[in-house]
């Protein structure tokens, strides 16, 4: 089956730096995406990667491994309206996005 | 503001109800998604539409019923749900095609509890 994995919940703190982790496992790869989702909220595009590497936007990169099956959104400088769900979603053979339960990321003074 | 409006935004009815949900889009796309999220579990496709026509129905209760008029918008409609259809309701859009373009944009999503 299909399955994309990342961590429930993580806690950091303003100011720092944090990575959330996602693996997956899917029928064939067309790219991974990853969301922001705030509480009550729709979610919002934040990055989008299908070659291997680092993909940078201000505060936040993705990574990517396509042979290991894995991606990083790392968050620089966090502030307190970081407070979200990320989630990431990847795009398998048929097109279809298969998406991760979301981490809850909080963030403390 | 991402372009894509629902309405109403928290919805409660019995079981015996009839509801419908509303999702309009801005953005000139031609594709149109439901997706239901439950607390703590991944996204899940229920039907999509492409260029007004269904392309993809993920074996969802035929108590949801889809209607796409057109390609801004796209309607939901409820009858006899169970309790356990209680979630919140995302609609979504993006513009058909493959690569970046593809990128869907959410509303902010349907709050529905069924008692």
């Amino acid at each position: 089956g299909q399955n994309i994995d990342q961590p429930t919940e993580m806690t950091a703190t303003e100011g720092a730096i944090v990575q959330i982790n996602c693996t997956y496992q899917t029928s064939g790869f067309n790219g991974l995406f990853w969301y922001q989702q705030h509480a009550g909220e729709a979610p919002t595009f934040l990055s989008y990667n299908v070659l291997d590497g680092l993909e940078e936007k201000g505060r936040f990169s993705s990574f990517l491994s396509r042979s290991k099956g894995y991606s990083y959104l790392l968050l620089k400088e966090l502030q307190m309206k970081d407070s979200a769900s990320y989630l990431c979603a990847v795009r398998d053979s048929n097109y279809q996005l298969i998406w991760g339960a979301g981490t809850k990321l909080i963030i403390k003074p | 503001e991402t372009g894509v409006t629902q309405t109403p935004r928290h919805l409660v009815m019995g079981m015996t109800n009839k509801k419908s949900l509303k999702c309009e889009q801005h953005l000139g796309h031609n594709a149109m998604y439901w997706y239901k999220q439950s607390a703590k579990k991944p996204l899940e496709l229920m039907f999509v539409y492409n260029f007004k026509e269904q392309t993809e129905n993920n074996s969802v209760p035929s108590r949801f019923s889809p209607e796409c008029p057109n390609s801004s918008h796209l309607f939901l409609h409820l009858h006899t749900l169970q309790p356990e259809d209680s979630a919140l309701y995302l609609c979504a859009s993006s513009p058909a095609g493959a690569g970046e373009q593809e990128t869907q944009y959410f509303g902010p999503g349907t709050r529905l509890l069924v008692l």
